[in-house]
């Protein structure tokens, strides 16, 4: 069966500091990777996603930035975090091509003090 | 990007009642996924459906795709505490993206 990690599960980090979230699906190949970024436990807000190694599309101009420098290793990150950064990020994965179901990690809240 | 109109925003019912929640889109769908998520947690996959008119049940929840493929139902029968939380709708059509409603937030009074 799949599986999909998230780490660190929450974070506090100080404005102005880097940052580096990893996520890792386990029991599939070549997946489709997403990050997304939920403010206020409401609207998941579809910031990258990822169709294969090294390829990765932007949905969101932002601070932030995504990796895959695997097939099941997805990285979101920043060099300098703003307050506006905080929220809760979610990773997920699904098979590719359309008719396919999509699954969530557990997240990683992120405080940006 | 595209985002799902879901009504309504938040329900508060007694427990026992059934409860109903809808997804509506000015795009097209091939497929419809409908989730719950419990606070500090990441959405869990409920039902998923695939064909236009689609009826699925998984419990107490049934879902349908509606037969424009532009909305989505889904119903829960006889809620009890434990069904709290906020439910998503998010469709797919032909490319990779998946686009989400805003949520219904359900509390079940005991």
């Amino acid at each position: 069966s799949q599986t999909i990690h998230q780490w660190p599960a929450t974070l506090v980090q100080p404005v102005g500091s880097p940052l580096s979230l990893e996520c890792t699906v386990e029991g599939t190949s070549n997946p489709n990777l997403y990050w997304y970024r939920q403010a206020a436990g409401r609207g998941l807000q579809l910031l990258f996603y990822s169709v294969g190694i090294g390829q990765i599309s932007s949905e969101v101009p932002q601070n932030l930035s995504a990796s895959r420098p695997q097939d099941r290793q997805f990285i979101l990150s920043s060099k300098k975090l703003l307050l506006s950064d905080s929220g809760f990020y979610l990773c997920a994965w699904s098979v590719g091509g359309s008719h396919n179901e999509q699954f969530f990690g557990p997240g990683t809240r992120l405080t940006v003090l | 990007g595209q985002q799902l109109n879901q009504s309504p925003q938040s329900m508060f019912i007694q427990e026992g009642e059934d409860v109903s929640m809808n997804c509506t889109s000015s795009s097209i769908f091939n497929t419809w996924l409908w989730y719950k998520q419990d606070p500090g947690e990441g959405p869990v996959l409920l039902i998923a459906l695939y064909k236009a008119g689609e009826l699925t049940s998984n419990g107490r929840l049934t879902a349908q795709f509606g037969i424009t493929r532009k909305d989505s139902f889904l119903n829960i029968s006889a809620s009890i505490p434990s069904d709290v939380g906020i439910y998503f709708c998010a469709g797919q059509s032909t490319g990779n993206q998946f686009y989400f409603g805003t949520g219904t937030s359900l509390t079940v009074i005991p």
